[in-house]
């Protein structure tokens, strides 16, 4: 995606914390998605940032500032199921999507 | 979950066919999305519909053309199949809270469909 930043894959240890940075274009920013796709289905929401700060919607955070072009989803308590390629998505006057940044978990 | 259908599910056609794919809604959202998903390239906006007969062009629209004749259908064309169009193809749809001169909406996620795996030989 242009001008979006975040890592190719990351991996992690089952109960464990990971942090998946994003880093994007600050001109004409409105709003950072954070989606989840599993192999072989759809992307899913996960959370939407709009203002400066942290928010929390239970094992996942979000957090985002605008004067830095940067934004990292926090994910707690890790599960296998928490295997899945997570995708940042910046929004302006439309919507773009990063490359997504895959994550394994090692039990 | 939102009810979008993408159909046909998988297909595969040859070089040169014309190929159209369907995405139904029954959310009566007012925004429709076409993307293409390829490895090393992410999500990429195809075209969007910001409302019937009323429809807009992405990142990545050469080649395909798109039709909204009515608020639940969304149609990809891809008038002139080539190898380099074979994808997974998801439409996605987004309810409005603000009209932007009918641009994007806002503070609104995309609900997206289970997508078309689209072979092309």
């Amino acid at each position: 995606g242009q001008n979006i930043d975040q890592p190719t894959e990351m991996t992690a240890t089952e109960g464990a914390i990971v942090q998946i940075n994003c880093t994007y274009q600050t001109s004409g920013f409105n709003g950072l998605f954070w989606y989840q796709q599993h192999a072989g289905e759809a992307p899913t929401f996960l959370s939407y940032n709009v203002l400066d700060g942290l928010e929390e919607k239970g094992r996942f955070s979000s957090f985002l500032s605008r004067s830095k072009g940067y934004s990292y989803l926090l994910l707690k308590e890790l599960q296998m199921k928490d295997s899945a390629s997570y995708l940042c998505a910046r929004e302006d006057d439309k919507i773009i999507f990063g490359k997504g940044t895959r994550l394994h978990i090692l039990p | 979950d939102a009810g979008i259908t993408q159909s046909p599910r998988h297909k595969v056609t040859e070089t040169g066919t014309p190929v159209t794919l369907r995405c139904h809604q029954t959310e009566n959202h007012r925004y429709m999305y076409w993307y293409r998903q390829d490895p090393g390239h992410g999500l990429r906006l195809i075209h969007y519909s910001y409302g019937v007969k009323d429809t807009d062009k992405g990142e990545v629209s050469d080649g395909y053309s798109v039709s909204r004749s009515k608020t639940e259908d969304f149609l990809l064309t891809l008038e002139s199949a080539t190898s380099s169009q074979t994808s997974v193809y998801f439409c996605a749809i987004s309810e409005s809270t603000r009209d932007r001169g009918g641009r994007w909406p806002v503070n609104q996620p995309q609900h997206f469909g289970d997508g078309t795996r689209l072979s092309i030989l």
